[in-house]
């Protein structure tokens, strides 16, 4: 089955406690993404990447950092979390930039 | 940066009427606007897209219409169902630089 796969699903931690979130495709597309979504602000882009060591930043990337080592993976990485990184994150990837985004089932964090 | 504006913020509808949720964006840039669908609990799932060389797009009761000049774009749900009722989110990404920029959502309550 065709999907975007993200982990953990839920995640408490403590303030400046690195985390990771991974995001595992299988439809070898070129794009992925991560976006986090909080009320009345719809979902916002972090950073994307076009392909394998091709990263960028999106709308809102301070305080994360990400990798694209592989095709498929493309994980997300809070060095040092805080307060204001609790959020709902998704994880999505398309054949290639503006098309169809594919998202994961999301990522709900919550840092104490 | 792109900055897309979305209304209304909620929207309730009696079973069978029409909604209408509509888009305005910034950067004449922009050529690609999805729009996507996410129930309670749920991912974002695509449900029409449209590209700037085209006006007009439908799919069974769902149609989506831009206007370039005045730079917006709408979503049109005719006949509405309770299985409408969900969250309504407006996007628009450009093929050169591959961000996407959401709108801030659309709460439709469709009334049995």
């Amino acid at each position: 089955e065709a999907q975007v796969t993200q982990n953990p699903r839920y995640l408490i931690t403590v303030t400046g406690k690195k985390l990771t979130v991974t995001c595992s495709q299988n439809m070898n597309h070129e794009y992925m993404s991560w976006y986090r979504q909080d009320p009345g602000l719809g979902l916002r882009q972090i950073y994307y990447s076009m392909n394998v060591e091709v990263t960028d930043k999106g709308d809102v990337p301070e305080g994360y950092k990400v990798s694209r080592k592989e095709k498929r993976n493309f994980p997300l990485i809070l060095e040092s979390p805080s307060p204001n990184q609790t959020s709902l994150y998704f994880c999505a990837s398309s054949l290639f930039g503006a098309n169809v985004l594919t998202f994961g089932a999301g990522s709900r964090l919550t840092v104490l | 940066g792109e900055n897309v504006e979305q209304h209304p913020s909620t929207l309730s509808v009696q079973e069978g009427d029409s909604a209408v949720i509509k888009c305005t964006y910034s950067d004449s840039a922009s050529n690609y606007f999805p729009w996507y669908k996410q129930e309670l609990g749920k991912r974002p799932q695509l449900i029409i897209d449209i590209r700037s060389n085209v006006g007009e797009k439908k799919d069974q009761r769902i149609a989506v219409t831009l206007n370039k000049t005045a730079k917006h774009f709408s979503l049109h749900i005719t006949e509405t169902q309770p299985e409408d009722s969900a969250v309504y989110f407006c996007a628009a990404s450009e093929d050169n630089f591959n961000k996407f920029y959401f709108g801030s959502g659309t709460k439709l309550n469709v009334k049995p």
